[in-house]
């Protein structure tokens, strides 16, 4: 596809449940970020892929959030153990090399845990 | 620890008046992006500033940097209602490979 895609794209979860979350960058793009957007609110840095360095995972709020990058291409984010305040719009990007470069984002996952 | 507060947070203009957001950090920053999210949308970049003083224009959009880079604001002149939505500012750490995004602006035009 020409953008970044991710899937589902609504999520609805009981408290306590477990779930994925799938990103597939812009063919190419060797750096891959995920973000989270509470209503209302900025955008919040979670974990970044950049070829095949260890990801930066400085940005993941507990141990329950985690992050696959598979082949250098697609990625999943894992949430365990959901919690209400998990709620919020989680964001997919990629870039071609790294930071400096624009950032193309998806369309997004909206989570609601009940 | 390091932030990027923007003001401000919300603002009502009517169509044709001009708007500024003001992006501010807490520390020196090696360059600056800003990007548009309209209402239900994502993140779509508009531009990114690196140099001290830089001053970039997009049609009625201004963006400009500040001298110490520790600032930068985004100005639209004579607004249209297709100018709505959120304006984010996001800035790499002086030394780092990262962006912190700014809270963000909510333009409402009203026709």
């Amino acid at each position: 596809g020409a953008g970044v895609s991710q899937s589902p794209s609504n999520k609805v979860t009981e408290k306590g449940k477990d779930v994925e979350l799938r990103c597939d960058p812009i063919s190419g793009h060797t750096a891959l970020y995920w973000y989270r957007q509470s209503l209302g609110q900025g955008l919040e840095f979670l974990i970044y892929f950049q070829g095949n360095s260890a990801p930066d995972k400085s940005g993941l709020p507990s141990d329950r959030f985690s992050a696959e990058r598979t082949g250098g291409s697609v990625s999943t984010l894992t949430i365990q153990r959901t919690q209400q305040e998990d709620s919020a719009v989680y964001l997919c990007a990629s870039s071609k090399t790294g930071w400096t470069d624009t950032q193309y984002f998806g369309p997004g996952t909206r989570l609601t845990v009940l | 620890g390091q932030q990027v507060m923007q003001i401000p947070q919300y603002q009502h203009v009517q169509e044709g008046e001009d708007f500024t957001t003001y992006c501010n950090s807490s520390t020196t920053l090696s360059n600056i992006q800003w990007y548009k999210q309209r209402p239900g949308g994502h993140p779509v970049f508009l531009i990114q500033l690196v140099k001290s003083g830089e001053v970039k224009k997009q049609k009625r959009l201004t963006f400009q940097f500040g001298e110490a880079k520790k600032n930068s604001s985004l100005h639209i002149t004579a607004t249209q209602t297709t100018d709505v939505g959120t304006y984010f500012c996001a800035g790499q750490i002086s030394g780092t490979y990262k962006y912190i995004f700014g809270t963000g602006t909510r333009l409402k035009v009203l026709a």
